[in-house]
């Protein structure tokens, strides 16, 4: 099946700093690209849908001057988390549908984020 | 609004058959999708139905009835390895989709 990766896999930073995340597929090419955010026993939030060579579309209620995100290829999406605070911590996972098979989405491993 | 409702939590016996239902209330229906994931890992596609019916796929069977805005995810000769968080996600026509809140699968021996 589809490969998604993504890096790093946790991290712990200060509160203040920024922190970016790559979400890749590694063999198939992703025109779109989804990022979530999780809660511990929480489902999964949709933050924003990542659109290759176009600006992302934010969820409602999701700031995207704090949640920038960037599609610069056809395999690789960032969400970079600017001047992270603790309320930020949570695990980030990207997904991507690949498009032989629309109707499944390919998750990344995803990214735990700990801000102190 | 939109919503899919699921039981938060299934108790089930190893070896045993567990279904976890679904309902759903969506502006746009594009197909019912089952995830699993596990404790600190990333959901990993299990099923999809676009149509009415059945789907079989080894041991998990998944079902759809559009009319009844309902699906389930039956999972049969229950493993150890099963325990996980199961959701199911309604697709809409962006290929975006929309979560359920997740149930957690406990299996006893």
């Amino acid at each position: 099946g589809a490969v998604v990766s993504q890096h790093p896999s946790w991290v712990i930073c200060k509160s203040g700093t920024s922190v970016k995340i790559e979400c890749r597929s590694l063999d198939f090419q992703a025109t779109t690209m989804f990022w979530y955010r999780q809660f511990p026993k929480q489902s999964l939030m949709l933050m924003a849908t990542s659109n290759e060579g176009s600006k992302a579309t934010y969820e409602q209620g999701v700031e995207k001057d704090k949640f920038l995100i960037n599609h610069a290829s056809l395999t690789l999406s960032t969400l970079t988390v600017t001047s992270a605070h603790p309320e930020d911590s949570s695990f980030y996972i990207c997904s991507a549908p690949t498009s032989g098979r629309l109707n499944e989405q390919f998750f990344g491993p995803g990214t735990r984020l700990t801000v102190l | 609004g939109q919503s899919l409702e699921q039981p938060s939590e299934v108790t089930a016996v190893e070896g045993a058959i567990v279904q976890i239902n679904c309902t759903y209330q969506t502006s746009g229906f594009y197909g019912l999708s089952w995830y699993q994931q596990h404790d600190g890992g990333a959901p990993t596609f299990l099923s999809y139905n676009g149509l009415d019916g059945l789907e079989e796929t080894g041991r998990f069977s998944s079902f759809l009835s559009r009319s009844d805005s309902y699906g389930y995810l039956l999972l049969q000769e229950l493993q150890m390895k099963d325990s996980a968080s199961y959701f199911c996600a309604v697709r809409d026509s962006n290929y975006q989709l929309i979560w359920g809140a997740g149930t957690k699968l406990i299996i006893k021996p």
